[in-house]
């Protein structure tokens, strides 16, 4: 079965920082684009950063740019969120998605269910 | 498009047809993906590059893509259809290459 599990998600402050980690199974991980999605309370859907099959290619949101790091570790399944210097409208569930193929712009068609963080004082 | 503008809410009758739009300068250039979210739950990729349908998802689901505006229709409406849906685009010549629509609820009357 094809499985992403997030971890990492808690209360955080101001201007910390926190990593969430993604456990991909059921699939050959370093085939597929991998990215990150995050859902503020009661809102839509907010892509934030996206990392090609063999990391060397990255993008970010305007939003999340310069303080967000995606990382991958192919030989151990596994997809990172770096976040620092945490803001409150950071505050959202994020989501893991895997894309369908290995091009960049490829749709989202595996998602976790998402850990939640919680930016506040 | 940097910008993808979706009606906050659609309502139909069990039965009929849905359609959910998304609007954005010159979309019809670009491939348009579509997520269905119900509530407490992940988003479920319905439709992508425009008019293909996943695995599983029904027929009554398909999608079109032209000028200003992408359409998800949803035929024969049933009460499980009910949820936020969501458009989304990819944009290779930008630094922030994948955006979302701002959703819209279908709600089935």
């Amino acid at each position: 079965e094809v499985q992403l599990v997030e971890s990492g998600g808690v209360v955080a402050q101001p201007g910390g920082s926190l990593r969430l980690s993604c456990a991909a199974s059921g699939f050959t991980f370093d085939d597929y684009t991998m990215h990150w999605v995050r859902q503020a309370p009661g809102k839509g859907l907010e892509w934030v950063s996206l990392i090609s099959w063999d990391g060397n290619r990255i993008y970010y949101a305007d939003s999340v740019r310069g303080r967000f790091t995606i990382s991958r570790d192919n030989s151990k399944n596994s997809l990172y969120l770096q976040m620092n210097s945490l803001r409150t409208e950071d505050t959202a569930l994020y989501y893991c998605t895997k894309g369908l193929g290995m091009e960049l712009g490829d749709p989202f068609n595996i998602w976790g269910q998402g850990t939640m963080v919680t930016v506040s004082s | 498009s940097d910008v993808l503008t979706q009606p906050p809410s659609v309502s139909v009758a069990p039965g009929k047809t849905a359609r959910i739009t998304c609007g954005g300068d010159n979309i019809g250039s670009e491939s348009v993906h579509w997520y269905q979210q119900k509530p407490g739950q992940a988003p479920v990729l319905v439709m992508y590059y425009d008019r293909d349908r996943p695995s599983g998802i029904p027929e009554r689901f398909s999608g079109s893509n032209s000028g200003n505006t992408a359409t998800l229709t949803i035929s024969r409406v049933e009460a499980g259809d009910e949820a936020d849906y969501y458009c989304q685009v990819w944009d290779g010549g930008s630094d922030h290459p994948a955006v979302f629509g701002g959703g819209t609820k279908l709600t089935v009357l």
